[in-house]
């Protein structure tokens, strides 16, 4: 079953913040996270794991709530490079395969 | 990390035939997948591409639409069978070394089927 996303869109101004969701109906092993620019092949952001601890790099983090089956992206001071549609894609704890979300569509503006 | 050359990038294709996508990976990897993806949309898991065996479909596709050969830890091909305009899509490949690190994809193969 797919992971929800939220919210769908955002619009930001370079220097704001923003946060996205993802939540499972299944208890997760592990959650990633990939930008997709258009026409371009989704790219690797991190990854969270079970019992791992809070992720980032430079102004992107992630956290996990095992308990809740939710992870939120966190993103600040945005910069016209974070555009793009973010995905989650979520592993439960016997599945090879990821299942990604639905997808936000991130816009950042001068 | 694993660099993936998948080809062709895009074709036009009249309904009925078949194109056959391939997927090759610089590096030997345990975990491949085929994705479909329409524009603006999400990724659909297709299969998982097993070596020396046959593909795990997912539920909504079969081996007879979309035939998968893994003969190797490498390289592997995704058919799109008898196809129609609903068959229009990006179709990606991907690859993990183990369940625990990232997933690397293709640039995707852009189908338009006529």
């Amino acid at each position: 079953q797919q992971p929800v996303q939220s919210p769908q869109a955002v619009i930001l101004r370079e220097g704001e913040d923003a946060v996205i969701n993802c939540s499972s109906s299944k208890a997760l092993y592990s959650v990633h996270w990939y930008r997709q620019k258009h026409g371009e092949a989704p790219v690797f952001l991190m990854i969270l794991l079970k019992g791992g601890e809070q992720k980032g790099h430079d102004k992107i983090s992630a956290s996990f709530n095992e308990k809740k089956q939710q992870s939120s992206l966190y993103l600040t001071a945005s910069q016209l490079s974070y555009s793009g549609t973010y995905f989650c894609g979520t592993r439960t704890g016997s599945a090879r395969q990821l299942t990604f979300g639905s997808g936000t569509q991130l816009t950042v503006l001068p | 990390s694993a660099v993936i050359s998948q080809k062709p990038s895009r074709d036009i294709c009249q309904r009925g035939t078949s194109l056959t996508i391939q997927c090759q990976v610089d590096s030997q990897v345990t975990m491949m997948f085929w994705y479909r993806q329409q524009p603006g949309q999400s990724l659909t898991l297709i299969a998982t591409a097993n070596q020396g065996s046959e593909a795990t479909y997912e539920s909504g596709f079969v081996i007879d639409k979309f035939p998968i050969s893994r003969p190797n830890l490498t390289f592997s091909t995704l058919t799109v069978s008898n196809m129609s305009p609903e068959d229009s899509s990006i179709y990606l490949c991907s690859v993990e070394e183990t369940r625990n690190t990232e997933a690397f994809f293709g640039q995707g193969t852009r189908l338009t089927v006529v």
